[in-house]
């Protein structure tokens, strides 16, 4: 059973709309993390968050808001998508009482904006 | 602001034959490197990963070599087989926040 799945696995978005993807773990992890993955530029890290009601910028938070409900969900939120959002989004999350930091992936959603 | 480079982009190699994968980084604070495998529409998991106070790492088929003074290091995939045909994400960590290499894509010719 996956432990992180998203939601959804792929959506077609027009520019200037909004775009929420979801993600929900099993894991009992604190961190949960949202990446993108782009060709050319591996995994660029966007939000993370360590627990509850609380997130923190990534190294490209621009145009992208986070929402961490519950330890369990972490929402990815576009206000206004644009063309260069087009991407594959990754969730992550892992433990922090761990010996590594060790994250643990969903499958992905590939978002095109057209 | 490129932290982490990895090479080669891509690399074909032959069933039986060693993969070499090689990554560089600039902070001296990294001392946790993993490496990812990613398949083709999955999402990546954790294959190896060693620590800034190790210069090698063994698990099986892959092996990571570091080397602290030049801040480098790679992976060699021995024995490579088709289903080893994937890519590899070298990252690194000094604390919970992991920075990627943009990846390299192996493919292993039967």
């Amino acid at each position: 059973e996956a432990a992180v799945t998203q939601s959804p696995r792929s959506k077609v978005a027009v520019t200037g709309g909004k775009v929420t993807l979801s993600c929900h773990q099993t894991n009992n992890h604190d961190y949960m993390y949202w990446y993108r993955q782009d060709t050319g530029h591996g995994l660029r890290l966007i939000h993370y968050s360590y627990v509850a009601d609380s997130t923190e910028k990534g190294d490209i938070p621009d145009g992208y808001k986070a929402s961490r409900p519950s330890q369990e969900n972490f929402s990815l939120i576009l206000e206004l998508a644009s063309l260069s959002q087009t991407a594959v989004y990754f969730c992550a999350s892992s433990w922090t009482g761990g010996s590594q930091n060790t994250l643990y992936f969903g499958a992905g959603t590939r978002l095109s904006v057209l | 602001q490129q932290q982490v480079r990895q090479s080669p982009q891509s690399l074909t190699v032959w069933e039986g034959e060693t993969a070499i994968l090689n990554c560089s980084y600039e902070d001296s604070t990294f001392n946790y490197f993993p490496w990812y495998q990613q398949f083709p529409g999955e999402g990546p998991a954790l294959l190896i990963s060693i620590r800034s106070v190790s210069d090698k790492k063994e698990d099986g088929r892959f092996t990571i070599f570091f080397n602290k003074r030049e801040k480098k290091l790679s992976l060699h995939i021995t024995d490579s087989q088709p289903g080893d045909s994937a890519t590899y994400f070298c990252a690194f960590s000094a604390g919970n926040k992991l920075t990627f290499g943009i990846g390299t894509r192996v493919l292993v010719r039967p």
